[in-house]
């Protein structure tokens, strides 16, 4: 079963500080990893995609990619409020179809606390 | 708004009803996905739409079918449903051919409640 696994939380953050959130996944052969966010009672909307080993900046946001650890993370820097929310790990696996699919995690439930 | 509609957003329905839950997305996108999320597990891929053919098919029971007669929209036909179906409905559409690259952009959902 090829599975991605999150810390389900939740995960409580002082205002200002920076959020690490960790995903690890099942299948040595994934090149595609994404983090969504989702709002309670709300959809996921993307946040940040990465290919590559390394890091990956974009606002207060960094993506972390380990291939060779199979583990992804996701680093928010001065914590907002307004960044309390699920946030899902998804990774592109082969499906049973030879497919590439998404597989997301359970999420991880953020709250920064102000 | 990410381009991706859905309606109706809320449906209380008995185990003996037909409903269907429709999904268009206006991105120009050539795959669209129905996904399933209940509480405090992962989403679940029900069904992948490539090009209009049906390419992915989880294990979905059959009181659930798809249907989706053009690249633009997709439908969900529940009928004789049970209240473990009871979850969240989220469509997602993507625009293929980038080698798993691509992004899935989410509908609003259907919250769906089975009597």
């Amino acid at each position: 079963q090829k599975e991605v696994e999150q810390n389900s939380g939740p995960l409580s953050v002082p205002e200002g500080a920076i959020a690490s959130l960790n995903c690890t996944y099942s299948d040595r052969g994934s090149q595609s990893f994404f983090w969504y966010r989702q709002y309670s009672g709300k959809s996921p909307e993307l946040i940040m995609s990465i290919y590559s080993n390394g890091d990956k900046e974009d606002g207060r946001f960094t993506a972390q990619l380990n291939k060779a650890s199979q583990y992804v993370s996701l680093l928010i820097r001065d914590s907002q409020p307004s960044d309390s929310a699920t946030y899902l790990c998804a990774v592109n696996m082969e499906s049973n179809f030879g497919n590439e699919k998404l597989t997301f995690g359970t999420g991880t439930r953020l709250t920064i606390i102000p | 708004e990410t381009g991706v509609t859905q309606t109706p957003r809320h449906l209380v329905m008995g185990m003996t009803n037909k409903k269907s839950l429709k999904c268009e997305q206006h991105l120009g996108h050539n795959a669209m996905y129905w996904y399933k999320q209940s509480a405090k597990k992962p989403l679940e891929l029900m069904f992948v739409y490539n090009f209009k053919e049906q390419t992915e098919n989880n294990s979905v029971p059959s009181r659930f079918s798809p249907e989706c007669p053009n690249s633009s929209h997709l439908f969900l036909h529940l009928h004789t449903l049970q209240p473990e179906d009871s979850a969240l409905y989220l469509c997602a559409s993507s625009q293929e051919g980038n080698r798993g690259r691509e992004t899935q952009y989410f509908g609003p959902g259907t919250r769906l409640l089975v009597l």
